[in-house]
């Protein structure tokens, strides 16, 4: 079954840092881009970042809303997505999504984990 | 950036009766990289069509994706009470990805 498991969401102070991650299963991690989406509450979707595969130079791309910020980067070997959060705001709270992205045949956003909270308080 | 403008914010109608979502871009979608999520309270988002008219695996052929360019439409031909959701379109044929603002479809 292909799956994605997002963890590490919790409650940060305005300022601090997070880090997320996303581990895949039932697919080939390697070889996929790798998003991030978050969702505030009552609102819609706001894609955050990507990192593409090994072959793609683990390429990176960020929303303006977080570039400077935030890193995505990867573990091929643990199968794992990450994403290194710093200098939060109350902004950033939202559920964070992982997403697999391109691959060598699709490049839409599919599946997508269930999600982690992250809120942004003092 | 390619903004989408989905419309309508909310569309109030009974089962069996047929919906239809606009998404419209502000600038043409490369090789018509579109797809539809699917998204209910709690859940995360489901995909249901890609590249504008592709179906998913698993979805009911009662979704139907169409058009091209800068429009785009998702009709679900007769509406089953599971199919009362938000509903997303997403551009993905640019490296700095955007998603609709959501249309709320509910029970009349």
């Amino acid at each position: 079954e292909v799956q994605l498991v997002e963890s590490g969401g919790g409650l940060v102070q305005p300022g601090g840092s997070l880090k997320l991650s996303c581990a895949a299963s039932g697919f080939t991690f390697s070889g996929s881009a790798m998003h991030w989406v978050r969702q505030a509450s009552g609102k819609g979707l706001e894609w955050v970042g990507r990192i593409r595969s090994k072959a793609n130079s683990y390429a990176t791309a960020y929303a303006a809303s977080v570039k400077g910020r935030f890193t995505i980067s990867r573990d091929d070997s643990k199968n794992t997505a990450y994403l290194q959060m710093n200098s939060l705001r109350a902004e950033d709270t939202a559920v964070y999504y992982c997403a697999r992205g391109e691959t060598t045949v699709t490049n839409w956003f599919d599946p997508w984990g269930q999600g982690t909270l992250v809120t942004v308080s003092s | 950036e390619i903004v989408l403008t989905q419309s309508p914010g909310t569309l109030s109608l009974s089962p069996g009766e047929r919906a239809t979502v606009s998404c419209r871009a502000t600038q043409s979608v490369s090789r018509n990289s579109l797809a539809w999520y699917q998204q209910k309270p709690g859940q995360a988002p489901r995909l249901l069509i890609y590249g504008a008219s592709s179906r998913a695996t698993g979805i009911p052929d009662r979704f139907i994706g169409g058009g091209s360019g800068t429009d785009f439409t998702l009709t679900i031909s007769r509406l089953e009470p599971e199919d009362f959701a938000v509903y997303y379109c997403h551009q993905y044929g640019s490296s700095l990805y955007t998603f609709g603002q959501g249309t709320k479809l509910e029970i009349k």
